[in-house]
């Protein structure tokens, strides 16, 4: 399966700290996304790497891709209580995207 | 833009009961997908239509779950009977384009309880 699967399945820091979370998936991809979800909604996209890129960044969010591990990280800078939501990595390749079960993420103020 | 309507926002029903969530996909979008989020499965890919046509059912669990699109602007999601085990969000999603390289946007889910 290519369903992408998150680690640590919850996360707890403190403001102004750094959150990175983990990624491994099965298959091949053409590319893996990211999506965050605050409680009671839907998920909004945050972030696509391509397959033939490693490294991508947008404002306080970078995103590593290895695709020789299978892996990927997405690492928040200087966390804000807002950023408090379920993230999940989604990967896309023959098929329609396949998520994982996602990263609680906790950012006490 | 109005981003997907989903509705209901919340269903609670009884077992044996139909159920049907409806959703509005963002205008110009080719591509609608069908969601169910529970804790134990996380999210599953039920169905997806590529203009209005269903191009993969194999996530839908049982012959009670049916989608259909009618036009470009709406779809479906019907169970015929309901099940507690159905109890779970749905999520329709839409986006646009060919290849898997655009984002889905989702709607805000409907909650469905079956007691």
């Amino acid at each position: 399966s290519q369903q992408g699967e998150e680690d640590p399945q919850a996360l707890s820091i403190q403001e102004g700290e750094n959150a990175t979370m983990n990624c491994s998936y099965k298959t091949s991809i053409n590319n893996l996304q990211w999506y965050r979800q605050n409680s009671g909604r839907g998920l909004v996209h945050l972030i696509l790497i391509r397959s033939n890129e490693r490294e991508k960044h947008s404002g306080r969010l970078r995103v590593t891709l290895d695709t020789s591990k299978k892996s990927s990280s997405l690492l928040i800078t200087a966390s804000r209580a807002a950023d408090t939501a379920s993230y999940f990595c989604a990967t896309s390749g023959n098929t329609p995207l396949v998520f994982g079960k996602g990263t609680r993420l906790s950012v006490i103020a | 833009d109005a981003g997907v309507i989903q509705s209901p926002r919340h269903e609670v029903t009884e077992m044996g009961q139909e159920v049907t969530l409806r959703c509005k996909p963002i205008s110009g979008h080719d591509y609608l997908f069908w969601y169910r989020q529970t804790m134990m499965r996380g999210l599953e890919l039920l169905i997806y239509f590529n203009n209005n046509v269903p191009i993969d059912d194999s996530g839908m669990p049982e012959d009670r779950f049916s989608a259909k699109m009618p036009n470009a602007s709406f779809s479906t999601l019907k169970i015929q009977p309901s099940e507690p085990r159905d109890s779970a969000v749905y999520f329709c999603a839409s986006r646009s384009g060919t290849g898997d390289n655009s984002p889905l946007h989702f709607g805000n889910g409907t909650r469905l309880t079956v007691t």
